[in-house]
């Protein structure tokens, strides 16, 4: 499968705890994106990442919230200190680099994220 | 003001029906253009790009109108298994989502 992979499909965490979601892109991808979905709410975006970098993270909560894709291995999203509000559906999409036009983004299945 | 607006509908309508969803979006530098469809508490899945010149696949139909800013979906003859919320995405540097329009095709 070439897709893009997400894990755990279901994470179960409570209160205080941590949160790690793995994003693994699709083959030839370099970019990836975190997105958030409450139940009955549209897709809210957080961070978006290439290898290394950064590139804009004006979505993600200024705590407990942090992401990154390294060199090697997947991309991270990690949310500290787990709140119930956290609950919600996390979906990673990829895209390949910059200067290839009209190419969409893919989306993971998403991991649904439920808070004790 | 939000970088791409979708009326949220929902629109319902009868099998056999077409209908159309608009979409508009702020940066006029927007380079590429898209509608996803996400069924419920699935992840979205990409529907068609949309181009200048527009595009059909099938029963959709997507126009961009790039001198009002606007991006269209058509869908005829709906189907039942169409009833979805349709994401507008808009491509300058990063990709911009409208909130989705929920569309119900009824028996």
């Amino acid at each position: 499968n070439a897709g893009v992979m997400q894990n755990p499909r279901h994470l179960v965490r409570r209160r205080g705890q941590e949160a790690r979601l793995r994003c693994s892109p699709m083959k030839g991808h370099s970019h990836v994106y975190w997105y958030r979905q409450l139940p009955e709410e549209g897709l809210k975006f957080m961070v978006y990442l290439q290898k290394e970098n950064i590139i804009d993270e004006s979505g993600m909560p200024k705590e407990r919230f942090s992401a990154e894709f390294p060199k090697e291995g997947p991309s991270i999203l990690r949310i500290q200190q787990v709140v119930r509000g956290d609950s919600a559906a996390y979906f990673c999409a990829s895209s390949p680099p910059d200067g290839v036009r009209n190419q969409p983004q893919h989306f993971g299945d998403g991991t649904r994220l439920s808070i004790l | 003001r939000k970088e791409v607006e979708q009326d949220p509908g929902p629109f319902n309508v009868p099998e056999g029906a077409t209908v159309a969803f608009n979409c508009t979006y702020s940066n006029s530098a927007s380079q590429s253009f898209f509608w996803y469809r996400q069924d419920c508490r699935k992840e979205p899945k990409l529907l068609m790009s949309v181009y200048s010149s527009g595009n059909e696949d099938g029963r959709f139909t997507a126009q961009l109108n790039r001198a009002s800013q606007y991006i269209s979906l058509l869908i005829r003859d709906s189907k039942l298994s169409d009833s979805a919320t349709y994401l507008c995405v808009v491509h300058f540097n990063k990709f911009y989502f409208g909130s989705g329009t929920k569309l119900n095709v009824k028996p």
